[in-house]
């Protein structure tokens, strides 16, 4: 069974289109999130949700809109795209420990390419 | 903020090498450290951990000591493979519920 799961696993648009990516848990996690990782393997947090509850969001432009309908998925919706939101897109599920992040899983990413 | 740097790749090296990826990191505090692992088209994976200082994590016959001195993780492996080559990714976390991840050092290792 696969921990975390994403659809879909490529996905090319038009510019100006607006897309989602889902993305499933089934390790029992409280805490899900997005992060894009550019062309250069730079990667980094998006979001963060807790038990449903957006905990963080980084300076992610407000075409970028992340739900949450449970704790065990985390979707992620982008308006109008433009061409610099081409990039690899993770979703990834941690427990926690207290207030620390344990080990994070990581789906297997979706790649969007905006022509 | 925290923040994590890597070595600069690409790192290329022969079969059998001994490899080193240096990470130092900046961080108030004791923040748990990680190695993540990402193989050509895939999602990363956690290779190995430590969460307090002097602790040594280790996976797959690579390591990683956490060294507060030096504020250092740097992964080490004894012989490399070529089933080795990927993208590695030092990262810390400090509540805040998030990891900060460094730049990544791309891994070729040549038969």
């Amino acid at each position: 069974d696969t921990a975390v799961s994403q659809t879909p696993k490529y996905l090319v648009t038009q510019m100006g289109n607006d897309k989602s990516i889902k993305c499933e848990q089934n390790l029992g996690h409280d805490t899900m999130y997005w992060y894009k990782q550019d062309s250069k393997k730079f990667l980094k947090i998006m979001f963060s949700y807790n038990n449903k509850e957006l905990i963080i969001n980084e300076t992610v432009p407000n075409r970028f809109s992340p739900k949450s309908p449970d704790k065990a998925h985390l979707n992620l919706h982008i308006n109008s795209l433009e061409l610099g939101d081409s990039a690899v897109y993770f979703c990834a599920s941690s427990p926690l420990q207290g207030d620390r992040v344990r080990e994070q899983y990581f789906g297997p990413g979706t790649r969007l390419t905006v022509t | 903020g925290n923040s994590v740097t890597q070595m600069e790749g690409p790192v290329t090296l022969s079969e059998e090498a001994f490899l080193t990826i240096n990470c130092t990191y900046t961080a108030t505090g004791y923040p748990s450290l990680f190695w993540y692992v990402q193989y050509p088209g895939e999602g990363l994976q956690l290779l190995l951990k430590a969460t307090k200082a002097d602790d040594k994590g280790s996976n797959k016959g690579f390591e990683a000591t956490y060294r507060k001195e030096t504020t250092s993780f740097h992964l080490e492996k004894g012989s490399v493979q070529v089933s080795d080559s990927a993208v590695y990714f030092c990262a810390l976390s400090q509540g805040a519920q998030k990891l900060v991840f460094g730049q990544g050092t791309r891994l070729t290792i040549n038969p």
